[in-house]
């Protein structure tokens, strides 16, 4: 069945990077949306955006155009979201989701991946 | 502050049905046909359980259902289990633009 496995909690400081994969199985990685959406802690979902690893587009939602770049790695089914730490207020956890399709479902979601931005 | 608004919080009885609201606007759920119903449990990734407004993803019992009204959408739970207990979330989508916008998030309580 679909799973998508993500890479394990990180902390980062103020102003450095960290990437955080999303590795896809059960299905054929091509064809599909892999989408990055943030929870803050005790908070709501936010899409962050999208990236299409057959055609290689992306689209990061103006929120996070900047600070974020979205990438994949086709034979290797996966997908990466680099972040750049701005301060605490980037503090979440953070979710790869797979959709079908451009109509704005997420049909499977990895375990999430937490990130604590921390001096 | 989210783009849709959910009650932040319902509760029902065991057996009983609730109804949670999404209220957005004709850029969103008014607009398109294309709300989402996610499942949060505590410490857990999302769960899709309505998707097109009123479609139910394989393997979602048949007691959640979808509906919408202009630009308010409604997720009903019948016959309340004690899994049901969990955030709820809905989003829609909003354009090429935006493309999909959630709620706050419903905190449903089984009593």
């Amino acid at each position: 069945q679909v799973q998508l496995v993500q890479s394990g909690a990180e902390v980062m400081k103020p102003g450095a990077s960290v990437k955080v994969s999303c590795k896809a199985s059960g299905f054929t990685f091509t064809g599909y949306y892999v989408h990055w959406v943030r929870q803050a802690p005790g908070q709501g979902l936010e899409w962050m955006g999208w990236i299409n690893p057959d055609r290689g587009d992306t689209h990061v939602a103006q929120n996070f155009q900047g600070w974020v770049t979205m990438t994949s790695d086709t034979p290797l089914s996966a997908a990466f979201m680099e972040l750049s730490g701005r301060g605490s207020g980037d503090t979440a956890f953070y979710y790869c989701a797979l959709s079908f399709d451009s109509s704005g479902r997420f049909d499977h979601w990895g375990q999430g991946t937490q990130v604590t931005v921390a001096s | 502050q989210s783009a849709l608004t959910q009650p932040p919080s319902a509760s029902g009885s065991f057996g009983q049905s609730v109804t949670i609201s999404c209220t957005g606007t004709g850029s969103d759920v008014g607009g398109y046909n294309y709300v989402s119903w996610y499942q949060q449990h505590p410490g857990k990734a999302p769960k899709l359980m309505i998707y097109e407004v009123t479609k139910r993803p394989s393997g979602v019992p048949d007691r959640f259902s979808g509906s919408k009204s202009g630009n308010t959408a409604s997720l009903t739970v019948s016959g309340l289990q004690a899994d049901d207990e969990a955030d709820y979330y809905c989003s829609s989508y909003a354009g090429s633009k935006i493309y999909v916008v959630f709620g706050g998030g419903t905190k449903l309580t089984v009593l």
